[in-house]
């Protein structure tokens, strides 16, 4: 079965500052990885995805993630946060090559980033 | 509104008491899941649907736990005989199933709190 670890629980970091939120997963095979972004009081939303193909992919609010695989990394990182950033991320990896129902997400813990004034 | 919707959005119930959570995907997904997400912890995945194939209920915590939907509409799950343990915030999600990117677009969730 897969796994994913979020090593960190909470970020705290000051505005404009840069983040990286780390995420490692166990997978012996190919994996799809996604950070979904849960602002307070919202819904999981998709903040970026890899599927295939270059292993640097960005959002379109400036956060990017490396996929390496030699590692079983799939970190997420921006250069310099906003207050807005404020949310908690969540790291998830799904099996590619199961059949229908096993292509749930399997999420990490989640990762709580707080940007400071 | 084109997104997923979960009804009610908080549900406090008591001890031994059965629930019935909503979930109305996405117009036109095929797939749809339930997860769990306890406090401090992520999701947990409970069961899918694809289409009119049988679920995937192997996600499911015990028996007490049952979901249906109707064709490619409508989920329901049902927690009979609540417990304690089962306070955690219940999430839905919908895709286009077979073929598609497999991103999943989450509801609000619904917060279930057993006293």
């Amino acid at each position: 079965a897969q796994s994913v670890t979020q090593l960190d629980s909470q970020v705290p970091v000051f505005e404009e500052a840069p983040v990286e939120l780390r995420c490692n997963y166990s997978s012996s095979v190919s994996v799809y990885l996604f950070w979904y972004v849960q602002y307070p009081n919202q819904g999981l939303q998709l903040l970026l995805k890899y599927l295939s193909g270059s292993t640097l992919v960005e959002s379109i609010n400036g956060f990017e993630a490396e996929f390496n695989k030699s590692q079983t990394s799939f970190h997420l990182r921006k250069p310099s946060v906003h207050i807005s950033d404020t949310a908690e991320y969540f790291c998830a990896v799904s099996d590619p090559l199961s059949s229908g129902s096993a292509r749930q997400l399997t999420f990490g813990s989640g990762t709580q980033l707080t940007v400071l004034p | 509104g084109a997104g997923v919707s979960q009804s009610p959005s908080n549900k406090v119930t008591e001890k031994g008491k059965d629930v019935e959570l909503r979930c109305d995907p996405i117009s036109g997904h095929t797939a749809l899941y339930w997860y769990r997400q306890r406090l401090g912890q992520g999701l947990e995945f409970l069961i899918y649907f694809q289409g009119n194939s049988a679920p995937d209920k192997s996600g499911l915590p015990s028996d007490r736990f049952s979901a249906e939907r109707t064709g490619e509409s409508v989920s329901t799950l049902t927690i009979q005989r609540t417990q304690q343990e089962d306070s955690a915030v219940y999430l839905c999600a919908s895709s286009l199933g077979r073929g598609s990117s497999y991103e999943q677009y989450f509801g609000p969730g619904t917060r279930l709190t057993v006293t």
